[in-house]
């Protein structure tokens, strides 16, 4: 089993709508938990971050937390085809300094 | 403005050819990183520094070096390149000396023919 699994879509949704993404990861010691948008070609974009249980919003994002089902998934509600893009959902290990481990990306289209 | 950067952009090279990926944050993080992105296999660690001259192995250092001997530099050496290292090169920093949110540089896309 991989250590963070994405659904590999690719997702799509119609604009105005709410896209939810979904990661899920294997490591308990897993203690910080982010979410990187990263468009065709460019490099991966620091969008969320989260770190305890429950829900964490930011404007039109919402990441939420789940440790003990060791979920997290983000939310993007008023969908705009500007947020079409491969999400990567990346955690760390508490007091470890090694990676981000990231999951595989899940691609998110926004149909106008 | 606040970034990391990276030179260069774009690189093809040869086979043993010795080569540096420079690497410069101007935000005075604690934490740096070099990443490789490669279809299939997603992001993967090759070193990270949580200080000056304090550098360690990720996943995938082999064929791999780097130094900090400053703060805000943080280069990637490929003393002799192969074809298998042909790839999309990120370097990252962050505030916090775990590398907690780290911040991407925009690239380096190597080739080795």
């Amino acid at each position: 089993q991989k250590e963070v699994e994405q659904n590999s879509g690719p997702l799509s949704v119609p604009e105005g709508a709410i896209a939810s993404l979904n990661c899920t990861y294997s490591d308990r010691g897993s203690q910080s938990f982010f979410w990187y948008r990263q468009y065709s070609g460019k490099s991966p974009e620091l969008i969320m971050s989260i770190y305890s249980n429950g829900d964490k919003e930011d404007g039109r994002f919402t990441a939420q937390l789940n440790k003990a089902s060791q979920y997290v998934s983000l939310l993007i509600r008023d969908s705009q085809p500007s947020d079409s893009a491969t999400y990567l959902c990346a955690l760390k290990v508490a007091g470890s300094a090694r990676q981000l481990t990231f999951g595989s990306g899940t691609q998110l289209t926004v149909l106008p | 403005e606040a970034q990391v950067t990276q030179n260069p952009r774009y690189l093809i090279t040869v086979t043993g050819k010795k080569l540096t990926v420079t690497c410069s944050q101007n935000m005075n993080h604690e934490y740096m990183s070099w990443y490789r992105q490669d279809p299939g296999l997603g992001l993967r660690q090759i070193y990270y520094s949580m200080n000056v001259e304090v550098t360690d192995k990720g996943d995938v250092p082999e064929g791999y070096k780097v130094s900090r001997k400053e703060k805000r530099n943080f280069p990637l050496i490929l003393e002799s390149p192969s074809p298998n290292q042909t790839s999309l090169y990120f370097c990252a920093s962050s505030w916090d000396r775990y590398g907690n949110e780290q911040f991407f540089g925009p690239g380096t896309r190597l080739t080795v023919l």
